[in-house]
C-alpha cells in the first residue's frame, strides 16, 4: 500500500515570495490534515478535510494560507507572503475516516525555508 | 477542548534497559483515542501504538505498552530493553471530538 506522498521535501524562499506544497493521502483515506510543525515543538493542525470539504480551519492564518482538496482527494496547501515564522515542517496526513480509534498516516514532510 | 501535556523535554535511557515516557490529558469527551508516534531525525511520523477510552485492558505493540491511567488521564509509553534505535522524539496525541492534538514531544536518547 503506497503512503502519503509530499512534495517537494525541501523549500528555500525569501520572505513574502509565495509557495506551495502537495499532497496525496493514501488511497480511500476520507480524512486529510495538514499540521505545521515549528523546530522542536509539536505538530499544529492547520486544516482538515472530510473528502472535499473543510472540518476545521480553525488555526489556519486565513491571511496568507489556503487550502484547498477540488476532488475529494490530492491537496495542496499554499502560502502567500510567506513570513520569516513561516519556517516549519509542513506534514499532510490522512486516515480513513474520522473516527476517533483510526490513527493518521503521515507524510515526510515538507521543510521550508523563508530567509 | 482538549490539551494534551508532556512534562519531559528530553530522557535518557541505557540500552536494554526500559523507560517510561509521561502522558497527561485533559478532555470532556466521553470517547477518545490516544496514540504515540515516534519521529527520528529523519523526520517521518510513524505511529506506535492506540488505546481508547473504553478499553480496558492497556495496550501492547511489541516492546512498547501503554500504561492508560483513565481517571488519573494519563497515558504513559513504556519502551521495554531499549535499542540505540529507539533514540528519537515521542508524541502523545489524542483524537476525540475535537481535532487530533499532539504534545510538544520528548526527545528520548538511548546511551549503548
Amino acid at each position: 500500500e503506497a503512503g502519503v506522498a509530499q512534495s517537494p521535501r525541501y523549500k528555500i524562499i525569501e520572505k513574502r515570495q509565495s509557495v506551495a506544497f502537495w499532497c496525496n493521502p493514501i488511497s480511500g483515506h476520507a480524512t486529510l490534515y495538514w499540521y505545521q510543525q515549528i523546530l522542536g515543538q509539536g505538530p499544529k493542525l492547520l486544516i482538515q478535510f472530510q473528502n472535499n470539504g473543510v472540518v476545521d480551519d480553525s488555526q489556519l492564518p486565513k491571511d496568507r494560507f489556503s487550502a484547498e482538496r477540488l476532488k475529494g482527494v490530492d491537496s495542496t496547501l499554499k502560502i502567500q507572503p510567506a513570513k520569516l515564522e513561516d519556517s516549519a515542517v509542513y506534514l499532510c496526513a490522512s486516515s480513513l475516516g474520522l473516527a476517533n480509534t483510526g490513527e493518521l498516516f503521515f507524510g515526510e514532510g515538507s521543510r521550508l525555508t523563508v530567509l | 477542548a482538549q490539551k494534551i501535556t508532556q512534562t519531559q523535554p528530553g530522557m535518557f535511557v541505557q540500552e536494554k534497559e526500559a523507560v517510561t515516557l509521561d502522558c497527561t490529558y485533559d478532555t470532556s469527551d466521553q470517547s477518545y483515542g490516544l496514540f504515540w508516534y515516534k519521529q527520528p531525525s529523519s523526520g517521518e511520523m510513524i505511529f506506535l501504538i492506540y488505546q481508547g477510552s473504553y478499553d480496558e485492558q492497556n495496550a501492547t505493540e511489541g516492546r512498547y505498552s501503554l500504561n492508560f491511567q483513565k481517571a488519573r488521564k494519563s497515558a504513559n509509553l513504556v519502551i521495554s530493553a531499549s535499542q540505540l534505535g529507539d533514540s528519537a522524539m515521542y508524541f502523545c496525541a489524542m483524537r476525540g471530538s475535537y481535532i487530533p492534538t499532539f504534545g510538544r514531544g520528548t526527545s528520548l536518547i538511548v546511551h549503548p
